[in-house]
């Protein structure tokens, strides 16, 4: 299996352009996570899916912010509009059975520039 | 103004020698626990986990101890070797109205001195 695919690896967009980070978790993981990292903040889940459904939201920063799991294969995380302080990597991940029956499987990351 | 990031811990050790990264948690009903790596410009990779009915548990080299008397975890690197070199991090779920969340601690910055 490949892993966790995300892209676009790098994205440098304008304040106030609309961002899409793309997601695909690997084949049969039921679970897939967003996490942000910044130096100030660490890693941060923003919303996790169960079955494509989304099950807790809450860490998402504001209304700019929205995900969608539209199959089980395919996942995206929008940004719209963009400001500086969305500046961060930006992490997807899937698991099998969830936070309590062993691992997350990260991908490598998109690391969001902008300006 | 400038902004201030995170300060993160770091620990450099020797080449052959053993490395102890250190963990304390808050919430004495916590039951699971994980040990994440992450090397630079990679995401999280898991190390190894430990349930709250064990107070050890040894993987590839790598031992996580747990101490619920003082809430402290604790993971055990042996003859830490170059490519151990990372930023390590414990975490642990934490259950929210909306479910349970892997949440990461800050953690530690390891650097391996040949």
């Amino acid at each position: 299996d490949a892993g966790v695919i995300q892209s676009p690896r790098h994205e440098v967009t304008e304040m106030g352009q609309e961002v899409t980070l793309r997601c695909k978790p690997i084949s049969g993981h039921d679970y897939l996570f967003w996490y942000r990292q910044t130096m100030m903040r660490g890693l941060e889940l923003l919303i996790y899916f169960n079955n494509n459904v989304p099950i807790d939201d809450s860490g998402m920063p504001e209304d700019r912010f929205s995900a969608k799991m539209p199959n089980a294969s395919f996942s995206t995380l929008k940004i719209q509009p963009s400001e500086p302080r969305d500046s961060a990597v930006y992490f997807c991940a899937s698991s099998l059975l969830g936070v309590y029956a062993g691992e997350l499987f990260f991908g490598e990351g998109s690391r969001l520039t902008v300006l | 103004g400038e902004s201030v990031g995170l300060h993160l811990p770091t620990l450099s050790v020797q080449e052959g020698d053993n490395s102890i990264i250190n963990c304390a948690y808050s919430n004495s009903a916590s039951d699971y626990f994980i040990w994440y790596k992450q090397e630079s410009g990679k995401g999280p990779q898991f190390i190894i986990d430990i349930r709250s009915n064990m107070d050890k548990r040894q993987g590839q080299r790598v031992t996580v101890l747990l101490n619920k008397t003082v809430k402290h975890l604790s993971l055990q690197i042996a003859a830490t070797q170059p490519g151990d070199s990372a930023v390590y991090f414990c975490a642990e779920p934490i259950l929210t109205g909306g479910g349970n969340k892997l949440t990461f601690g800050t953690g530690t910055q390891l650097k391996v001195e040949l």
